[in-house]
């Protein structure tokens, strides 16, 4: 499967903990997004990444979080000091550079539960 | 700031009846995306409109967009339960490098 590969799945967390949610895009796609979805809400947008570079990061909070996406392996996502806020699932999505459609392609999502 | 905005958020409705979904967006853009979510799971590409006057379809569903009036359109035709689901709308942000903006999504319920 060539998709985009999220995980973990399902991430428990007690507050104060770190979480770490990874993300591989689609083979020869090199530009990633980090999305946000609260329950019963639309995808909130984080940050938008390329190898080793930051693009966009303005939908990202200032505090606790941070993205980065190196040269080799999966993008992460890391969430220090979580608080029961944080719940929700993290969906990243990737697209090949351009020229492209602009289509996002999404992976399965990490639900992170906060305690 | 770009703001996409569906309606209605919640639909039931019949099967074997029609319905459209209205997506607005409030800045000019000339790409829009309409993607499929089933509960707890991923966001599935359904259509992609790349200019005005788009239209797309795929066995009961058909989108439309006209980017002068910023609206897109997801008409279903003939409703049947497998259509159950959440039904995104995404508007490609003109400015910047900031990728797609989605709207809150309409939960439709398809029954008996």
């Amino acid at each position: 499967n060539a998709g985009v590969m999220q995980n973990p799945r399902h991430l428990v967390r007690r507050r104060g903990q770190e979480a770490r949610l990874r993300c591989s895009p689609m083979k020869g796609h090199s530009h990633v997004y980090w999305y946000r979805q609260l329950p019963e809400e639309g995808l909130k947008f984080m940050v938008y990444l390329q190898k080793e570079n930051i693009i966009d990061e303005s939908g990202m909070p200032k505090e606790r979080f941070s993205a980065e996406f190196p040269k080799e392996g999966p993008s992460i996502l890391r969430i220090q000091q979580v608080v029961r806020g944080d719940s929700a699932a993290y969906f990243c999505a990737s697209s090949p550079g351009t020229p492209n459609t602009g289509e996002l392609f999404f992976g399965e999502g990490s639900r992170l539960t906060v305690l | 700031e770009l703001k996409v905005e569906q309606n209605p958020l919640f639909l039931s409705m019949q099967e074997g009846k029609n319905y459209t979904i209205y997506c607005n967006y409030s800045t000019t853009s000339d790409r829009l995306y309409w993607y499929r979510q089933d509960p707890g799971k991923s966001l599935e590409s359904l259509f992609v409109l790349l200019s005005n006057g788009a239209v797309k379809q795929e066995g009961r569903l058909m989108a439309s967009l006209d980017t002068k009036a910023r609206l897109s359109t997801l008409h279903i035709t003939a409703a049947v339960h497998d259509l159950s689901a959440t039904y995104f709308c995404a508007v490609d942000n003109p400015s910047g490098n900031t990728p797609l903006v989605f709207g809150k999504g309409t939960r439709l319920s398809v029954i008996a």
